[in-house]
């Protein structure tokens, strides 16, 4: 296993329209996060999975972005109709949730997806 | 809610020189404390954590000291090389997600 890796690296799409992002997660790990990092900010949470139950999902996730992990593996994050505003990376990380408190374990990112808004 | 500040950058040293970048705090209860670097081209990476207070994470010649009386989570660092050139990033956590700093870049000169 070569850690979560993220897709497309790069996407560049025409405001209106519809994008999707996956994020395959290293493999024995059942939580998935989403952040989203605008130029020159630090990486703000988006939402998280447990295995595919979806627990917590940050204000910043307007009703036109979707997130699902269908199986409890990869997980994909759709955003419609995109607006300028939508530009940034697009971040996933995954960690074990092995007892202990939920903040103990590492967190490992993938490379990110840049989306650009045109 | 919760929240990190971190000093803004860019930071510029030379070689050997100290490195300090400050971060603050504020949380309910008694987050986890965490800081993530980011080199040229790669992703986030862990760089050192803490999880209680008066705990010291270090890693790679760095250190952090949480403190909880002045809501501090300072990274050090006593002689930088070239290599440590990256964005650096403070984070917190309560219960998983984290709460992150808005990032400081470092450059050091030879």
């Amino acid at each position: 296993d070569t850690g979560v890796s993220q897709n497309p690296r790069h996407k560049i799409t025409k405001r209106g329209q519809n994008v999707t992002f996956r994020c395959d997660p290293i493999s024995e790990h059942n939580r998935l996060y989403w952040y989203r990092q605008t130029l020159g900010q630090g990486p703000e949470f988006l939402t998280y999975f447990q295995n595919e139950a979806q627990l917590e999902k940050s204000r910043l996730l307007s009703d036109r972005f979707s997130a699902e992990r269908p199986k409890g593996s990869f997980s994909t994050l759709e955003i419609q109709r995109t607006e300028q505003g939508d530009s940034a990376m697009y971040l996933c990380a995954s960690r074990t949730m092995t007892g202990g408190h939920p903040t103990y374990n590492e967190q490992f990112f993938g490379p990110g997806t840049r989306l650009t808004v045109l | 809610g919760n929240s990190v500040t971190q000093m803004e950058g860019p930071v510029t040293l030379s070689e050997e020189a100290f490195l300090t970048i400050n971060c603050t705090y504020t949380a309910t209860g008694y987050p986890s404390l965490f800081w993530y670097v980011q080199y040229p081209g790669e992703g986030l990476q862990l760089l050192l954590k803490a999880t209680k207070a008066d705990d010291k994470g270090s890693n790679k010649g760095f250190e952090a000291t949480y403190r909880k009386e002045t809501t501090s989570f300072h990274l050090e660092k006593g002689s930088v090389q070239v290599s440590d050139s990256a964005v650096y990033f403070c984070s917190s956590s309560n219960t998983g997600k984290l709460i992150f700093g808005q990032g400081t870049t470092l450059q050091v000169k030879p």
